[in-house]
């Protein structure tokens, strides 16, 4: 069956301007994860879902991050007022409970100019 | 979160067996062992995990110290296609996973 799918591949943006990712994770899937992997850095968790709830925000770095997941399925990252530290490759995960393996999709990699 | 220390990089040839090691001193009772492993350009992969006991997968094969306290991933016959980052995470169960810096493996032909 198809696995986790993320678009758009690549984005690039300019500074101050919002942009959304999205994550569409394997059917059936409970839990939703969001990281980010910076150059030549190992991948830091921002925030998971379980259903449409997200029981840990801990890892977004600041205000200007948010993510929802709507009919516990889809889920959209969003970084408002983008800054260049934000360029990324942004991966999502999803796993069919919280203690099972993770399955992670190829990334969107985000460059801010 | 408890900690892992892996090398920073291996090395090994095409065809031989890898043991790449990792210890978590600070494990508590609840946190399962993963391995993940990331190919160059592409997200990470799940290897295998556990709590105590040995793991074999058609992957790898996972063996955990009587103690907890260290873990060894072994890789059977290495191929190129091994070559990877390879992640030891310390989780429990509802939790999510906190990557370090991983092993680099490097395969030769």
């Amino acid at each position: 069956g198809a696995g986790v799918s993320q678009s758009p591949s690549n984005k690039v943006t300019e500074k101050g301007k919002d942009v959304e990712l999205r994550c569409d994770p394997i059917s059936g899937h409970t839990a939703l994860y969001w990281y980010r992997q910076s150059l030549g850095q190992g991948l830091e968790f921002l925030i998971y879902f379980q259903g449409n709830s997200a029981p840990d925000k801990s890892g977004l770095p600041s205000d200007r991050f948010s993510a929802e997941r709507t009919g516990g399925s889809v889920s959209t990252l969003t970084i408002q007022r983008t800054q260049q530290e934000d360029s990324a490759v942004y991966l999502c995960a999803s796993s069919l409970a919280l203690d099972n393996e993770q399955f992670f999709g190829p990334g969107t990699r985000l460059t801010v100019l | 979160d408890a900690k892992t220390t892996q090398p920073n990089s291996m090395e090994s040839n095409e065809e031989e067996p890898v043991h790449l090691p990792c210890n978590h001193s600070t494990i508590s009772g609840t946190d399962y062992i993963h391995w993940y492993r990331q190919l160059p350009s592409q997200g990470p992969e799940y290897v295998i995990h556990g709590l105590t006991s040995n793991v074999n997968n058609r992957m790898a094969s996972l063996a955990i110290a009587e103690d907890r306290k260290s873990s060894t991933l072994i890789l059977h016959r290495a191929t190129l296609r091994d070559a990877a980052v390879y992640y030891c995470i310390l989780s429990s169960w509802t939790d999510k996973l906190i990557f370090g810096t991983g092993t680099r493996l490097q395969v030769f032909p």
